[in-house]
Parts: structure tokens; sequence; C-alpha cells
């Protein structure tokens, strides 16, 4: 599975949006980015995810390169509940497969 | 109903003790999974469970025991752990293999600390 490399920390102002970018230089062509992020004390919590156009849902947008190798989660008006580690993960688009975790970015949002 | 849900919350179990996690989900996914997580690192794949089958063990140690009697429920065995298995064991469930993607759905954990 390819590796993925994130900021360890970000700050965002309540209400602004928060940009957290991600590199995936050694993405495959059946590789898709996945965008989880984990509240303190909770599981893992699914965002968004795509193969190279860009995707928007109820949480998020996901802006990918045209190269494929990096990618940015965009939260367009950051709440202090959104204040998480978020990782960015490179996987197969199957469930049975593993998802490996990186360190990920810790993103606080603030008042 | 899209939970998972995992008991207990907290265990506490000294090094020749054997007891065991559950994991539960009733969304008819195929697919589940056991992660552990040490405190402020990201979470390891420990076991992936396919139609009831393990298909992927990331080389566990064999005090750690899966088991998988139905299609909604995941058990952990545990034996003979050490203190460094102290952590938070994850459970997740994904629809079936063939589904087409994978968004993995996560339990609150398990919080083990081993004695």
């Amino acid at each position: 599975d390819a590796k993925t490399t994130q900021p360890p920390s970000m700050d965002c102002a309540e209400g602004r949006a928060a940009n957290l970018p991600c590199n995936h230089s050694t993405i495959s062509g059946n590789e898709y980015v996945y965008w989880y992020r984990q509240i303190h004390s909770q599981g893992p919590q699914y965002i968004i995810h795509g193969l190279k156009n860009n995707e928007t849902n109820e949480m998020a947008s996901l802006i990918i390169t045209e190269d494929r190798k990096s990618s940015t989660l965009i939260l367009p008006h950051a709440t202090l509940r959104d204040t998480a580690v978020y990782y960015c993960i490179v996987s197969r688009n199957q469930a049975g497969t593993a998802l490996i975790f990186g360190k990920g970015t810790t993103l606080s949002v603030s008042s | 109903d899209t939970e998972v849900t995992q008991t207990p919350k907290h265990l506490v179990m000294g090094m020749t003790n054997k007891k065991s996690l559950k994991c539960e989900q009733h969304m008819g996914h195929r697919a589940m999974y056991w992660y552990k997580q040490k405190a402020k690192k990201p979470p390891e794949l420990m076991f992936v469970y396919s139609y009831e089958k393990l298909s992927i063990n990331e080389s566990v140690p064999s005090r750690f025991s899966p088991e998988c009697p139905n299609s909604s429920l995941l058990n952990l065995h545990l034996h003979a752990l050490q203190p460094e298995d102290s952590a938070l064991y994850l459970c997740a469930s994904s629809q079936e293999p063939s589904g087409y993607y994978n968004e993995q759905f996560f339990g609150p954990g398990t919080r083990l600390t081993v004695l």
C-alpha cells in the first residue's frame, strides 16, 4: 500500500475553512484516497474518499491533484467539534481491504 | 442501525487471565476488523474477516485469538497477555467484500489494561 505524508498538526479558527494536505506520491492506479478522522476517545469515522475527481459530501470536500500525488481535505466551516486527528489513507476501493493508518494531522479548532 | 457496539468498554486483566472482547454489528456487513491503538499512535490492523473467514492476520501473536461465530459477531480472545498489550482495541465492519467501497464503521473501542 502507498504511504502518505501529512503535517503533524494544524490550527484553524472556528468558522474558517480548514485545508488539510496529504502527499501520496507512490499511489497506484487502483488505489483511492480515503480520509478518516478520530475525535478523542472515539473510534475513527469515515469522511470521504475519491479516485481522481474532486468529491464533496455533507462533511467535506476532497481535492485530488491531476497527477494524484497529493490531495487536500477541506472542511468549509470548521467548528470546535471538528477538533480531531485526521488520517489520509490510500487503499483499494474494496471492503475487506486493510486500512493502513499513518500518523495523521491533529487539527485544533479554536474560537 | 449504523452502529458497531463493543463490550466491555474497559477491561483490566492480569497476565495469567483469559478474557474476551466482543464486537457486534447489525448492518449486514460481511467484513469485520480488529485494530489495536496504543496511546497517541494511529490504529494498527490486527485481523480481517470476510464472510466469517479469517482473510488477513497481520502477524499478530498467538495470545490474541480472533473468532467470528456469525456474520454479526466478532470476538477477540485474550490469553497470557503482556503489559505492553495494554491499548484501545477497535472493531470495525464494512459492506460485503464485493461491496463498492471500503467505508469502515468503527466501534468506540475497548480500553484494555494488562497488569
